[in-house]
């Protein structure tokens, strides 16, 4: 199933921060962060495995809570570069390579 | 220099017909993707392979074919069973788990498929 990410859309101004989210109703493995400009192929930003870790990717951060299966990506002081569709990816179990994305969240900033 | 290369940028397809979307990669990676985009949404996947001679279907499989006959190569068939195939097309793959840093997908730069 795919993930719930929320929200489907944000506008920032720049400077500003911001947060999304990633759910999803069973538990999981890993959870996969990509971001992609219009046209283009995603790029990676950041992998989290289960254990509750947050992991950091200069003003760009994200957590995972195991217990809730909720992913949170945290964009620190956003640059106008930031802005693009946000994906999280989830992974179900370490045996199994099926990558299931969400949605996608669209962040706009604005000068 | 190693990569993914997907091929053609722009595809058309007449009603009826099938299309073959390329996909070929010397990462040597065992894992490969194939996901279905439509304007303003998000990825979902089509097929997905682990190993050579082997592949499973994704979440959206129907009215789609995929063969892997070599580690480097996972070309998708679009076929006239599939009524609504215009989409922007992404293969990715993937080097195997165990070293964190290089879990993550590598993506070609896409096709994009278009009924005449």
């Amino acid at each position: 199933q795919q993930p719930v990410q929320s929200p489907q859309a944000v506008i920032l101004r720049e400077g500003e921060d911001a947060v999304i989210n990633c759910s999803s109703s069973k538990a999981l493995y890993s959870v996969h962060w990509y971001r992609q400009k219009h046209g283009e192929a995603p790029v990676f930003l950041m992998i989290l495995l289960k254990g509750g870790e947050q992991k950091g990717h200069e003003k760009i951060s994200a957590s995972f809570n195991e217990k809730k299966q909720q992913s949170s990506l945290y964009l620190t002081a956003s640059q106008l570069s930031y802005s693009g569709t946000y994906f999280c990816g989830t992974e179900r179990n370490f045996g199994n390579e099926k990558l299931t994305f969400g949605t996608g969240t669209r962040l706009t900033i604005i000068p | 220099d190693g990569g993914i290369t997907q091929s053609p940028k722009y595809l058309f397809r007449k009603e009826g017909q099938n299309v073959t979307l390329s996909c070929e990669q010397n990462l040597n990676h065992d894992a490969m993707y194939w996901y279905r985009q439509d304007p303003g949404q998000g990825l979902r996947l089509i097929y997905y392979s682990q190993i050579v001679n082997d592949f499973q279907k994704g979440d959206i499989a129907e009215g789609y074919s995929v063969s892997r006959e070599k580690k480097e190569s996972f070309p998708l068939t679009v076929t006239s069973a599939q009524k609504n195939p215009t989409a922007f097309y992404l293969c990715a793959s993937r080097p195997p788990k165990g070293g964190l840093s290089n879990e993550k997908l590598f993506f070609g730069s896409g096709t994009q498929l278009s009924v005449l």
